[in-house]
């Protein structure tokens, strides 16, 4: 069965950028979606269609993917950005999600 | 405004079932899929299945073949999930979200999210 993979954790200092990965077998050929979760939230869309952005969403919010691996870029992190983070795609009409990432600001 | 509404927290014993409410406002469920997600706790998204607008069909992950059923009730704008024989791994919070659907086709994300149940299975 299809499978992405994140990091564990990534940690960044406030003002910096944090880059989050999400690795899959040609996973450029599928769309992706990044969703944050913060403690005892629910999931909330950041990022639909590999790139764009839901209006509310900060442009400090951006992604790509390429070939196998998707990209959640921050930039100017913010303590309020400290979540989990998820990356979603489609295999066979079932969702795959990744196994979340940390973000942790410093 | 958009929105998905969940039932409250529900206490089961190992080999009960379980049936959690998702009601809908501000769309219809003719044009949007309505997914199940859950999360065990201190660990990631698990996506269970979808029931279909059409009402006609549902897909479920294969893990949960065999032991989950998704249904809707159109004149309350809500959609069910019983999930049955319940194991103390089954204890997760369970998510619905919407998948909307324009006349030619699906997005792909998942938009909004109910608030989520907490389901505990405990002997």
């Amino acid at each position: 069965s299809y499978e992405v993979a994140q990091p564990p954790s990534v940690s960044v200092s406030p003002g910096q950028t944090a880059i989050i990965p999400c690795s899959g077998d040609h996973l450029g050929n599928k769309y992706v979606s990044w969703y944050q979760q913060k403690p005892g939230q629910s999931p909330m869309l950041v990022i639909y269609e590999d790139a764009k952005r839901p209006s509310g969403i900060p442009e400090r919010f951006s992604a790509s993917n390429s070939v196998h691996t998707a990209t959640l870029t921050i930039r100017g992190t913010q303590a309020l950005d400290e979540a989990d983070y998820y990356c979603q795609t489609w295999d066979s009409s079932t969702a795959i999600f990744g196994g979340g990432t940390k973000l942790t600001v410093l | 405004q958009v929105q998905l509404v969940q039932s409250g927290a529900e206490v089961k014993k190992p080999g009960a079932s379980v049936m959690l409410s998702c009601k809908t406002s501000a769309f219809t469920l003719t044009n949007n899929y309505i997914h199940w997600v859950r999360q065990a706790p201190g660990q990631g998204l698990e996506w269970m299945g979808t029931f279909s607008p059409s009402g006609s069909s549902a897909g479920y992950a294969q893990k949960f073949q065999g032991r989950v059923t998704m249904t809707r009730d159109t004149s309350t704008s809500t959609v069910y999930m019983d999930l049955r024989s319940l194991r103390p791994d089954d204890t997760a919070i369970y998510y619905c979200a919407r998948v909307h659907c324009s006349t030619s086709s699906c997005y792909t994300w998942f938009d909004p999210w109910g608030q989520g149940t907490l389901v505990t299975v405990s002997s």
